[in-house]
């Protein structure tokens, strides 16, 4: 199965700065379709993931601006350019490129 | 929406049968997935299934003991799972959309295995 390496772990962060996660893939995630396929996901306490991203670094629609996705081949970063109080929870990276699809451990922010 | 039930308490190799009940879009035109979190734990994808029910797939340590279904007439996924075990544990959640696009989840159900 393909590992999914985030870091930090656990990430506190004040308001208003900026936030960055890591997540490293122990093999290419690029498809045969020439996509690639690593989604990030938020889950806030005592609910279900929501998807922020989809193919890298497309936003899924109502997810604000100041998330943004990069990263190709292994390498993958979630970017948060001002931290509000809604983004607590734990953030998730998932690759869908190599079966079965596969998770990171998850980055807990909180706030400072 | 995806409203997920059926978890509850069960003794080690028992069974249960999760539903997933669909609303508000074309369910029939759909991927979907059962996904699970340990209390506590990361994520763990369980199954998926294509659009027409024609090609499924589950993960090796469900393989054999767990069935994904789908009723594209009543808009309901299934996950039919005998031979609980302890470490089956978690809250099972139905979400939409391929491995390569899974979009949206529901709020999951509870599933614990213990004696």
């Amino acid at each position: 199965d393909v590992v999914m390496t985030q870091s930090p772990l656990s990430l506190p962060v004040s308001l208003g700065q900026p936030a960055s996660i890591s997540c490293r893939s122990s093999q290419s995630l690029v498809y045969s379709d020439g996509n690639t396929y690593l989604n990030w996901f938020h889950q806030r306490p005592g609910q279900s993931p929501r998807r922020l991203i989809y193919k890298v670094s497309n936003r899924d629609s109502g997810v604000p601006d100041r998330f943004s996705g990069s990263g190709s081949g292994t390498d993958f970063t979630l970017k948060i350019s001002r931290v509000e109080a809604e983004d607590v929870g734990v953030y998730y990276c998932m690759q869908g490129t190599h079966w079965p699809p596969t998770f990171g451990q998850g980055t807990r922010l909180e706030i400072k | 929406q995806l409203v997920e039930s059926g978890g509850g308490l069960v003794q080690p190799g028992g069974s249960l049968r999760l539903s997933c009940a669909a609303s508000g879009f074309s369910f029939s035109s759909y991927w979907m997935n059962w996904v699970r979190q340990a209390p506590g734990k990361g994520l763990e994808w369980v199954a998926n299934l294509k659009h027409d029910g024609s090609g499924e797939y589950h993960v090796e340590s469900v393989r054999g003991r767990f069935t994904i279904s789908r009723d594209n007439a009543k808009n309901s996924l299934y996950l039919q799972m005998n031979s609980l075990r302890v470490e089956d544990t978690a809250v099972y959640y139905c979400v939409r959309g391929s491995v390569w696009n899974p979009d949206f989840w529901g709020q999951g159900t509870l599933v614990t295995v213990s004696s």
